[in-house]
């Protein structure tokens, strides 16, 4: 079966583009997240999507990021206008729902602001 | 609010040795699952195994199994056999499990893990 698909794997970008990454989760998985690693961070959770519907945004630093998720089997998360501060590993993770089953990620996507 | 503490920034262990890289959580929910996940240097996240907080038995897969100790709030994971592939960066995390909503995982900082031949 295929696993969580992420596009691109690395991204390079100079200050103030817009910078779109994207994600299809498996199949049957109904819960998808979006997590950001940095060394001084650590990995945190920017939002999750419950059956399309988001369910917690809390994590989402500012208005310049936004996520969507326009079917089951979709989603993308953007930053617009990107800064230096957002270079970090982007991680989309699916699961069945419930917090009692594994989140199962893709290979993240290393984003690079100059 | 929910927290997970991993002591132990770095850890060595000789290659066929087994290692425990401890755990300790934080909630306040009385249902909360506990997950381990290996990050290998080339980055990706690979779920190890899984504990829920209502589970009798201490959960184990492989070479792989969790020292669940409720009261004491920790869930350390127990690598028997230790391989040179084991390297890596390890980290613990938890979810509140809540119906029909997929859990957010909250993660400590990790654990990196050096196997010596």
């Amino acid at each position: 079966d295929a696993g969580v698909i992420q596009s691109p794997r690395h991204e390079v970008t100079e200050m103030g583009q817009e910078v779109t990454l994207r994600c299809k989760p498996i199949s049957g998985h109904n819960s998808l997240f979006w997590y950001r690693q940095t060394m001084m961070r650590g990995l945190e959770l920017l939002i999750y999507f419950n059956n399309n519907v988001p369910i917690d945004d809390s994590g989402m630093p500012e208005d310049r990021f936004s996520a969507k998720m326009p079917n089951a089997s979709f989603s993308t998360l953007k930053i617009q206008p990107s800064e230096p501060r957002d270079s970090a590993v982007y991680f989309c993770a699916s699961s069945r729902g419930r917090g009692n089953q594994p989140q199962h990620f893709g290979d993240g996507t290393r984003l690079s602001i100059l | 609010a929910q927290k997970i503490t991993q002591t132990q920034p770095g850890m060595f262990v000789q290659e066929k040795e087994a290692v425990t890289l401890d755990c300790t959580y934080d909630t306040s929910d009385p249902s909360y699952g506990l997950f381990w996940y290996k990050q290998p240097s080339s980055g990706e996240m690979i779920f190890l195994i899984y504990q829920g907080s209502y589970d009798q038995q201490n959960a184990t897969e492989g070479r792989y199994s969790l020292n669940f100790q409720k009261a004491r709030k920790s869930a350390n994971l127990v690598i028997s056999a230790s391989q040179l592939g084991d390297s890596a960066m390890y980290f613990c995390a938890m979810s509140q499990i809540s119906y029909n909503q997929g859990g957010k995982l909250i993660f400590g900082q990790g654990t990196e893990l050096s196997v010596k031949p």
